[in-house]
């Protein structure tokens, strides 16, 4: 199947800080990415819609200046999270897909520990 | 109401039975599905798109009501290595959105 390679793996940061986190399809061109946190036992609960030259959509809830996105090629998209709090650590994924009725393919995810 | 609902489980069921899980989703414009499979603390990954025939893969079988809005997944034969979180997947081809149900938890036991 295709492969999305999300990256770090794992980051620990201080409080305040920002992360950055990447998601490229590896061997397909990716129209849309999507951004998923993950608390423990929880569900997936989708962030935001990244279309490759538009702005990210974000969902009802998820602040857009403190969860950045940039989807500026067809292979990758960048998650920021800005001024990360305690309440920030989760485990982020991404995923992609090449069109509209098509499944998606997921990063390894990251899990981030705000300190 | 979610878009989509699962079932959360628990499952618990003896190694070799057959166990069924359901899905509704409230978006008649839903056009694709999907059921995911996750392991703890990893990512999802597909295991299987469901079809408006019903499709089967193997010891699975996944079957769509588009008029009663619901999505099935049926696991015959279970493995210890089926015990993982199912989640039943929506997208709507307008939007574009992929929507996750909560997933339901299985466990298999020997």
């Amino acid at each position: 199947g295709a492969v999305v390679s999300q990256h770090p793996s794992r980051v620990i940061c201080k409080s305040g800080t920002s992360v950055k986190i990447e998601c490229r399809s590896l061997d397909f061109q990716a129209t849309t990415m999507f951004w998923y946190r993950q608390f423990p036992k929880q569900s997936l609960m989708l962030m935001a819609t990244s279309n490759e030259g538009s702005k990210a959509t974000y969902e009802q809830g998820v602040e857009k200046d403190k969860f950045l996105i940039n989807h500026a090629s067809l292979t990758l998209s960048t998650l920021t999270v800005t001024s990360a709090h305690p309440e920030d650590s989760s485990f982020y994924i991404c995923s992609a897909s090449q069109g509209f009725d098509t499944e998606a393919f997921f990063g390894q995810g990251t899990r981030l520990t705000v300190v | 109401r979610k878009e989509v609902e699962q079932d959360p489980g628990p499952f618990n069921v003896p190694e070799g039975a057959t166990v069924a899980f359901n899905c509704t989703y409230s978006n008649s414009a839903s056009q694709s599905f999907f059921w995911y499979r996750q392991d703890c603390r990893k990512e999802p990954k597909l295991l299987m798109s469901v079809y408006s025939s019903g499709n089967e893969d193997g010891r699975f079988t996944a079957q769509l009501n588009r008029a009663s809005q619901y999505i099935s997944l049926l696991i015959r034969d279970s493995k210890l290595s089926d015990s993982a979180t199912y989640l039943c997947v929506v997208r709507h081809s307008s939007a574009s959105k992929i929507i996750f149900g909560s997933g339901t938890r299985l466990s298999i036991r020997p």
